[in-house]
């Protein structure tokens, strides 16, 4: 069974442009969680979504940041516009239940220039 | 409010040794708590999870953690590291999991 997909793996981005990362939830999961990763503040929870609607989008830092989750199986966080300080790496999780283990994928690395 | 601590920062061992990592947390009510892997380049991996019953705790890898709820810990231990296991490790603590707050990590490293 494939885990948790996220695409694209590294993005490379100049300051200002609007940038897109993607996630696949593992099938049948119905919770579905944004990190960010940065040395300076940790793993950080942007938002998560349960039955595809978003539950707790608190962790999301300002406007530029929006995320969606338009059906079971995808959900994008989007910037825009990007900025040097949002540089990180970006982490979906996905979990069937409240009880059971967040599964995560291998990230989406993201440098704005 | 919730938090965790892990004190050391970065930890060097030698191949064969025993390990233990420290987590704190603050909590209000009876935690779950967790401990994630992270090799370089990678995500996170589920070492290990306690929600209730037995104390002690026994993950993948040769892994286990004891809950401590006088001491408000959930410690990690291997009693012989080998080099495969040098990578970051996360402790998390949540009500249940889709509210995990997690700690800043402690990075090992294993010398041969």
């Amino acid at each position: 069974d494939a885990g948790v997909i996220q695409s694209p793996r590294h993005e490379v981005t100049e300051m200002g442009q609007e940038v897109t990362l993607r996630c696949k939830p593992i099938s049948g999961h119905n919770s579905l969680f944004w990190y960010r990763q940065t040395m300076m503040r940790g793993l950080e929870l942007l938002i998560y979504f349960n039955n595809n609607v978003p539950i707790d989008d608190s962790g999301m830092p300002e406007d530029r940041f929006s995320a969606k989750m338009p059906n079971a199986s995808f959900s994008t966080l989007k910037i825009q516009p990007s900025e040097p300080r949002d540089s990180a790496v970006y982490f979906c999780a996905s979990t069937r239940d409240r009880q059971e283990t967040q599964y995560f994928g291998p990230g989406t690395r993201l440098l704005v220039l | 409010a919730q938090s965790v601590t892990q004190p050391d920062i970065h930890i060097t061992v030698s191949e064969g040794a025993s390990l233990e990592l420290r987590c704190n947390y603050s909590y209000g009510a009876t935690p779950y708590l967790f401990w994630y892997v992270q090799s370089p380049g990678q995500g996170l991996q589920l070492l290990l999870k306690y929600f209730s019953g037995d104390t002690l705790v026994q993950g993948i890898k040769g892994f286990e953690a004891e809950f401590k709820r006088s001491q408000s810990s959930f410690n990690l231990r291997k009693p012989s590291v080998h080099w495969s296991d040098a990578a970051e490790y996360f402790c998390a603590v949540g009500p249940e999991t889709d509210k995990l707050i997690f700690g800043t990590g402690t990075r090992l490293q294993v010398f041969p």
